[in-house]
This record gives C-alpha cells, sequence and structure tokens, in this order.
C-alpha cells in the first residue's frame, strides 16, 4: 500500500460544484503539502501545514481551502469548481527533522467542464 | 523574484550521457532537489545537494555550485526508462520549495 493516498484518483465535475479531495498518509510526518500541477508550469504550492493547528496559503490558494483533520489526513476543497481548475493535484509530505524530502501521493486528476 | 531555468526539453540515445542543467536566483538557499516524473505519475526523489560538489548515486550523479546557483543532473549508461521529466526544486531561507517546471528528457533507441 502507498504511503501518501489520495482519493478520488480521477474526478470529472461541472463548473460550480464542490469537489474535496482527500489525503491521508501512514509516513508519520507533520508536514502535508497540497499542489496543483498543469503542463508545462512545473508544480505550484496551493495550501501547506505543518502540524494540525497550522495551515498556510501557498501561491495560489485562492478558490481553494484545506482542512487538516488529523495528523495523517489533509483535505483539499473547491467550493465552487471552475474550468481552469482542471489539472492534476498532488498530496505530499515531509518530516521536518529530514532534508525536507517530499513524499507525493499518486495523484488526483481533476476535470472541471 | 524567485526563478528557476532548466531546458524545457532533451532528447537523448539509449545507452548514452546526458546532463540536464538547474540555474537558480532564490532568496537563500537551504538545499536543491531533483526528481524525477514519468508522466501522469507522482514525483520521486532522486538526489539532493545542499554543498557543493558532486554527489553519485549508481547512474545518476547531482552537481553543486552554489556560488554560480548552478546545478546539473548526470544520468549514465540511459535505459529506455529513462524517459520522464526531470524537476529541480530549490530550498530557499524560509524553507520554502521552489521549483523549476521541469526539463523533459526524450530517450531514443
Amino acid at each position: 500500500d502507498a504511503d501518501v493516498t489520495q482519493t478520488p484518483r480521477n474526478r470529472i465535475t461541472k463548473t460550480g460544484k464542490r469537489i474535496m479531495l482527500e489525503c491521508s498518509q501512514t509516513k508519520g510526518h507533520d508536514r502535508m503539502y497540497w499542489y496543483r500541477q498543469d503542463p508545462g508550469l512545473g508544480l505550484q504550492l496551493i495550501y501547506y501545514s505543518f502540524d494540525v493547528k497550522d495551515i498556510n496559503k501557498g501561491e495560489i490558494s485562492d478558490g481553494y481551502s484545506v482542512s487538516r483533520q488529523a495528523q495523517a489526513k489533509f483535505s483539499l476543497s473547491l467550493e465552487s469548481a471552475i474550468p481552469n481548475q482542471t489539472a492534476l493535484y498532488f498530496c505530499a509530505t515531509s518530516d521536518f527533522r529530514d532534508t525536507g524530502e517530499l513524499f507525493f501521493g499518486e495523484g488526483s486528476r481533476l476535470t472541471v467542464l | 523574484g524567485q526563478n528557476i531555468d532548466q531546458p524545457t526539453e532533451m532528447t537523448a540515445t539509449e545507452g548514452a550521457i546526458v546532463q540536464i542543467n538547474c540555474t537558480y536566483q532564490t532568496s537563500g538557499f537551504n538545499g536543491l532537489f531533483w526528481y524525477q516524473q514519468h508522466a501522469g505519475e507522482a514525483p520521486t526523489f532522486l538526489s539532493y545537494n545542499v554543498l557543493d560538489g558532486l554527489e553519485e548515486k549508481g547512474r545518476f550523479s547531482s552537481f553543486l555550485s552554489r556560488s554560480k546557483g548552478y546545478s546539473y543532473l548526470l544520468l549514465k549508461e540511459l535505459q529506455m526508462k529513462d524517459s520522464a521529466s526531470y524537476l529541480c526544486a530549490v530550498t530557499d531561507s524560509n524553507y520554502q520549495l521552489i521549483w523549476g517546471a521541469g526539463t523533459k528528457l526524450i530517450i531514443k533507441p
């Protein structure tokens, strides 16, 4: 089983719908991240959390919200999806005692029609 | 602003050697990562450099020059499975990761 699990892996939805992407990890890491990847643009940080009570905006947080329900769970929500949020979304974790190496989930491909 | 530059695409031949360059301009430096990403999959860790010099790990090596803001990833004895995107990322003074757009490496037989 993967150490960082994302659900759903694929989702097609319509403009205006609320969408939640979930991430859970068994690595015991305190730090969790949500990234978005568009072709040719690399990874863009949406939100990150260094522990359960810590939530921080990344470079592209507008239109997104997150919830850190437990050390192992970090969810990303799109309150009202729009077509330009069509992208590949990755959850990642890291250990503050380490170099900062990220461990990624398998990704969630979201299509907004 | 903070910036990481790497070539968009490179082509190489199976069995050959290829060097992928990365230059960076960031507010501070706390380490440089290289990740490999196959199409549609998650990035996977390849290497980490925080001090100047060459780090070798099997067929892959990574070099860092902090004074020049420069790194390269060297792939030897290329295999078809090495066809992927290679992402350079730098940790800045606030320990935030700044990502390059990635280099798509195409391996030809």
